[in-house]
């Protein structure tokens, strides 16, 4: 089975510092790895996604992330931090499309940026 | 925009109550799945639907049901609502692969 953890259930960065966030996953085939960002009161809007082709993965806003088979990570980053980034982000994670196709979210991390 | 719509946007139920959530699939889509999300926590996965048929369950008690009609939307359906039903559920749509899903903007759902 599947499972995800994110280090740090909030995390407070000042405008224009780096933004890490951290997500650990455990699987017992190579997965796929996903970040979803959700504003206040909205669904899910997905950031970026790792699907077995290049490690390093760019996504919208600005964010990559970066899956690391021997660490089990998928840290997502931002090198400059934006009022508008405030929010909460999840990791998830699923199977290959032959092994089925639900995802398995982590519990998520509220970022706040600090003017 | 995803092109998934979720109905309605919010609803207040009492306990006890029976409740049906709607989902729009964008265009193309085969695969609709939900998913309950609680306050302060990450989605959970409650099931999944494949061309009408449902394909993969989460840990719910069936109470919990659903439905996929011939054009690919879905419904879920909450028997005997209890006091922690109360979240945003969620669903989301594919073409049938996970890395094309997309979700809509949820149902809030209150149970009193």
């Amino acid at each position: 089975a599947q499972s995800v953890t994110q280090l740090g259930s909030h995390v407070s960065v000042s405008e224009g510092a780096l933004v890490l966030l951290r997500c650990n996953y455990s699987s017992s085939v190579p997965p796929y790895l996903f970040w979803y960002v959700q504003y206040p009161n909205q669904g899910l809007q997905l950031l970026l996604k790792y699907t077995s082709a290049a490690t390093l993965v760019k996504g919208i806003n600005g964010f990559e992330a970066e899956f690391k088979k021997s660490e089990t990570s998928f840290h997502l980053t931002k090198p400059s931090a934006h009022m508008s980034d405030a929010a909460e982000y999840f990791c998830a994670v699923s199977l290959p499309d032959n092994y089925g196709q639900n995802f398995v979210f982590g519990p998520g991390t509220r970022l706040s940026v600090l003017p | 925009e995803t092109g998934v719509t979720q109905s309605p946007t919010h609803l207040i139920k009492t306990r006890g109550q029976q409740v049906t959530l709607r989902c729009s699939s964008q265009s193309g889509h085969n695969t609709v799945s939900w998913y309950q999300q609680a306050l302060g926590q990450g989605p959970q996965f409650i099931f999944q639907y494949y061309r009408e048929e449902e394909n993969g369950r989460g840990n719910f008690p069936p109470r919990f049901s659903g439905l996929q009609f011939p054009n690919y939307s879905s419904e879920l359906n909450v028997n005997a609502l209890e006091l922690d039903d109360s979240a945003l559920y969620l669903c989301a749509s594919s073409p049938g692969t996970v890395a094309e899903a997309f979700f809509g903007q949820g149902t809030r759902l209150t149970v009193v």
